[in-house]
């Protein structure tokens, strides 16, 4: 099973409204980070968060970290159209044989209606 | 302001062709390079890594390879598509002496085809 997941799985909302999105873990991390995707595009960093922070600000977006809980999340206040993408939670994670690399979920698809 | 290149942006291949997708980075040296895939509605796979020149870790036994014949330019080739391989590839770079987990910037994609 994936190290992160987010939830929900899809989430619309109205334009101005808050959006809030859920990551949740199963091993301990070093860090956790979330990723904005447009549509068919790349994927933009928006904030990375370590485990010994519990809350980051970037402008309208605020992330929380409760690590006894193993979870995360991202807050959009005053939500814009132009928020409309897919967002991703990325954490760190040893494997079995492999160096350390950012584990993926799978996505929240946020849709913001005018 | 470093930049990092992906071309082409989208591909049809036909099954048993062979593959080279190109990823170049500007702006920045002694990145570590990075190969996802991104299957439709999923997050990324790690494909392959590379620290350095001629250096390459590849995390899934697969019919792809890669290669890095100068420090800011990143292959991703395979010499018989299959089905399987469709989906869309992302390279990524960060920091040199940041590790593998810290922020990671994106190039924006190839779509790939194969039919």
């Amino acid at each position: 099973s994936q190290q992160g997941e987010e939830d929900p799985q899809a989430l619309s909302i109205q334009e101005g409204e808050n959006a809030t999105m859920n990551c949740s873990y199963k091993t301990s991390i070093n860090n956790l980070q979330w990723y904005r995707q447009n549509s068919g595009r790349g994927l933009v960093h928006l904030i990375l968060i370590r485990s010994n922070e519990r809350e980051k600000h970037s402008g309208r977006l605020r992330v929380t970290l409760d690590t006894s809980k193993k979870s995360s999340s991202l807050l959009i206040t005053a939500s814009r159209a132009a928020d409309t993408a897919s967002y991703f939670c990325a954490t760190d994670a040893s494997t079995p044989g492999s160096n350390y690399q950012l584990i993926w979920g799978a996505g929240t698809k946020l849709i913001i209606k005018p | 302001s470093q930049t990092i290149h992906q071309w082409p942006a989208t591909l049809v291949q036909p099954v048993g062709s062979p593959l080279s997708l190109e990823c170049t980075v500007e702006g920045t040296s002694n990145p570590n390079l990075y190969w996802y895939r991104q299957a439709a509605g999923r997050g990324l796979q790690l494909l392959f890594y590379s620290v350095g020149i001629g250096q390459i870790s590849s995390e899934v036994p697969q019919n792809l390879s890669a290669s890095r014949p100068q420090d800011r330019q990143f292959i991703l080739s395979s010499k018989k598509l299959l089905l399987s391989d469709s989906g869309f590839y992302l390279c990524a770079w960060s920091e040199l002496g940041t590790g593998f987990t810290d922020t990671q910037y994106f190039g924006p994609g190839t779509r790939l085809t194969v039919l």
